[in-house]
């Protein structure tokens, strides 16, 4: 069955420090898509980035990158020279193929403290 | 604009009544999903719709009813049966968008059972 863990459960760091954030996937499907959401206190969430599974190459927008590696199963977000307004929860998730459901992990809260 | 709206944003019911949390999408999307957070456990697949007049359980359905009679309306009941209702619920809608597939989520609502 399909699964994401996302092992660090709070992070807290000063404002301009790198953060990454991990997620880890299990999928027997060779055809797939990861997501990353960023989920501030009002509750909505707030999409990042999506990759498919053929596609390995690393993407960075602005302060935040995506290290996407199929060998370990891993889907990494780094945030360069944190933000206040970074603090969030930042949820990982994969599609399951045959049937398009978003299967989230537990999600990271991130507090950057000033 | 297109979108999802998900009404009320907080809701107050009392224990044993029947509540229906409603989603609507304008956005011509086939797939719909409702999902559940609690604290510190993401988000849980509750029930999903992958097209008019079907829907499928997720994997916290129990105490739970949908319907899908119209393209735009994907309706959640919280029945009586579910023992512990009180969470953040989302719904979503999702689509193949150059061939790759997206999600749209609504702003949630709050149900608190009291």
């Amino acid at each position: 069955a399909q699964k994401v863990t996302q092992a660090q459960t709070e992070i807290s760091v000063v404002e301009k420090e790198d953060v990454t954030l991990d997620c880890v996937y299990e999928t027997r499907d060779t055809t797939y898509y990861l997501f990353w959401y960023k989920q501030p206190p009002s509750g909505e969430l707030v999409f990042l980035i999506r990759r498919n599974s053929f596609d390995e190459q690393n993407e960075i927008s602005g302060r935040y990158s995506w290290n996407f590696q199929k060998s370990t199963s891993s889907f990494n977000f780094t945030i360069t020279a944190s933000q206040v307004v970074d603090s969030a929860v930042y949820f990982c998730a994969l599609t399951e193929y045959n049937t398009d459901k978003l299967i989230f992990g537990t999600g990271t809260r991130l507090q950057v403290f000033p | 604009d297109g979108g999802i709206t998900q009404s009320p944003k907080y809701l107050f019911r009392k224990e044993g009544q029947n509540v229906t949390l409603s989603c609507e999408q304008n956005l011509n999307h086939d797939a719909m999903y409702w999902y559940r957070q609690d604290p510190g456990q993401g988000l849980r697949l509750i029930y999903y719709s992958q097209i008019v007049n079907d829907f499928q359980k997720g994997d916290i359905a129990e105490g739970y009813s949908v319907s899908r009679e119209k393209k735009e309306s994907f309706p959640l009941t919280v029945t009586s049966a579910q023992k512990n209702p009180t969470a953040f619920y989302l719904c979503a809608s999702g689509t193949y968008d150059e061939g790759t597939y997206g999600y749209t989520f609504g702003s949630g609502t709050r149900l608190t059972v009291v």
